[in-house]
């Protein structure tokens, strides 16, 4: 059964970079047809696909974040990465981590709740 | 990019009533449209995709419908356990992905 586990700093500074990992277990991130993605949730609110990435790298950002916004996969860890800079209090949210492929089962993380603040 | 619109926010029904949920793109998306189910505290979980096909083990109380522009989930005999939040997500420019504002539904 594929697992997507977040991880990373709860709390982030006004300005600086939001972090997160998302590791994959009982399956390989390297599997072809699936990409891996970064959807947020602020408090309250609706859901907002962040990117995507493939295992070989390619990657595909919301328009609306593209400009702060980097995902990186690291597949001999099983792991890809979520970069988001410059934060505000607007990019509070729980931030999950998905393998969502639309006419396949989807599999998510549990959520992670990343508070900025100074 | 591709907009959608969820309508309504949020409803108040009762056990058993028949829900129906709507959702529509800025253009047309073909038949490129999932369903999700949110819960409190709980990610998402997809239950209806190209529009009217369920996922593996959701029942069959739950449909879709549509095409183009405009899309319906319809919950026909709404339970307990269908209270929650709802969001249409197009992928017809998959991997780029656009979620819907979301619908709560709500008991009465």
């Amino acid at each position: 059964q594929l697992q997507l586990q977040e991880s990373g700093p709860g709390l982030v500074k006004p300005s600086e970079t939001l972090s997160l990992t998302c590791t994959v277990s009982g399956g390989s991130i390297s599997s072809s047809s699936y990409y891996w993605g970064w959807i947020r949730q602020p408090p309250g609110k609706g859901l907002e696909w962040i990117g995507s990435i493939y295992y070989s790298g390619s990657t595909y950002y919301n328009p609306s974040l593209k400009s702060r916004v980097t995902i990186s996969v690291d597949t001999s860890k099983n792991q890809f990465s979520l970069k988001l800079s410059s934060v505000t209090a607007a990019d509070t949210a729980v931030y999950y981590c998905a393998r969502l492929t639309p006419e396949d089962k989807d599999y998510w993380g549990q959520g992670t709740l990343v508070t900025v603040s100074s | 990019d591709i907009q959608m619109t969820q309508s309504p926010s949020s409803l108040s029904a009762s056990v058993g009533d028949r829900v129906t949920i709507t959702c529509r793109a800025s253009q047309g998306i073909s038949n490129y449209l999932a369903w999700f189910q949110q819960k409190p505290g709980k990610a998402p979980k997809s239950l209806i995709y190209a529009a009217s096909s369920l996922q593996s083990g959701v029942p069959s109380k739950f449909s879709g419908s549509g095409s183009g522009t405009d899309f319906t989930l319809t919950i026909s005999s709404l339970q307990p356990e269908d209270f929650a939040t709802y969001y249409c997500q197009q992928y017809n420019s998959y991997p780029q992905l656009t979620f819907g504002g979301g619908t709560k539904v709500e008991i009465k």
